[in-house]
């Protein structure tokens, strides 16, 4: 697509279940971040993929959160036994390469209720 | 990891008004971003620095790339209501030891009254 594209926008999930939220690149993107937004806050590094490879997974918050990244494209970030805590937008980038400008997506809005 | 210090934190404007923010760090960046966030969006960029001393405008924007390159600044002219919103720099994370990780300024928030 000619956009990062996000989905879903919205989810709503009881405390405990697992959520899983994707993240389609823009089209030869090599580079892909995840970030986390609290409510009027600033950008929280999660993760990023150069390739399939995601060589640092210090800023994960917790063993809950794993991301992974296939065929260079798609990636799906997955929050187990979801905590209310985990309530955010959750906002994905791409880019050319490491380093470079990235592009972001409208974000999933993640409500823990 | 490095760490980018933004201020103003927010700023109230009347419509017309320049305003200027920047952006700091300890620590040497070899690419400055400078991003926007209106509500409910993801992160617009704006403009895009990668040599010490660049100055690049975008229509009203401004932004010039420091000559120690630990600092970047944004200006915007003849402010208008649509500048609402929230302004980021970002610059890759070069003491990430794994890599470049893109990294954010905790933002400047602007308001603009008419």
């Amino acid at each position: 697509g000619a956009g990062v594209s996000q989905s879903p926008s919205n989810k709503v999930t009881e405390k405990g279940k697992d959520v899983e939220l994707r993240c389609d690149p823009i089209s030869g993107h090599t580079a892909l971040y995840w970030y986390r937004q609290s409510l009027g806050q600033g950008l929280e590094f999660l993760i990023y993929f150069q390739g399939n490879s995601a060589p640092d997974k210090s800023g994960l918050p917790s063993d809950r959160f794993s991301a992974e990244r296939t065929g260079g494209s798609v990636s799906t970030l997955t929050i187990q036994r979801t905590q209310q805590e985990d309530s955010a937008v959750y906002l994905c980038a791409s880019s050319p390469r490491l380093g470079a400008e990235a592009f972001f997506g409208q974000g999933t809005r993640l409500t823990v209720v | 990891g490095q760490q980018l210090n933004q201020s103003p934190q927010s700023m109230f404007i009347q419509e017309g008004e320049d305003v200027s923010m920047n952006c700091t760090s300890s620590s040497i960046f070899n690419t400055w971003l400078w991003y926007k966030q209106d509500p409910g969006e993801g992160p617009v960029l704006l403009i895009a620095l990668y040599k010490a001393g660049e100055l690049t405008s975008n229509g009203r924007l401004t932004a010039q790339f420091g000559i120690t390159r630990k600092d970047s600044f944004l200006n915007i002219s003849a402010s208008i209501p649509s500048d609402v919103g929230i302004y980021f720099c970002a610059g890759p994370d070069s003491l990430n030891q794994a890599g470049t990780a893109l990294i954010f300024g905790k933002g400047t928030t602007l308001s603009v009254s008419s």
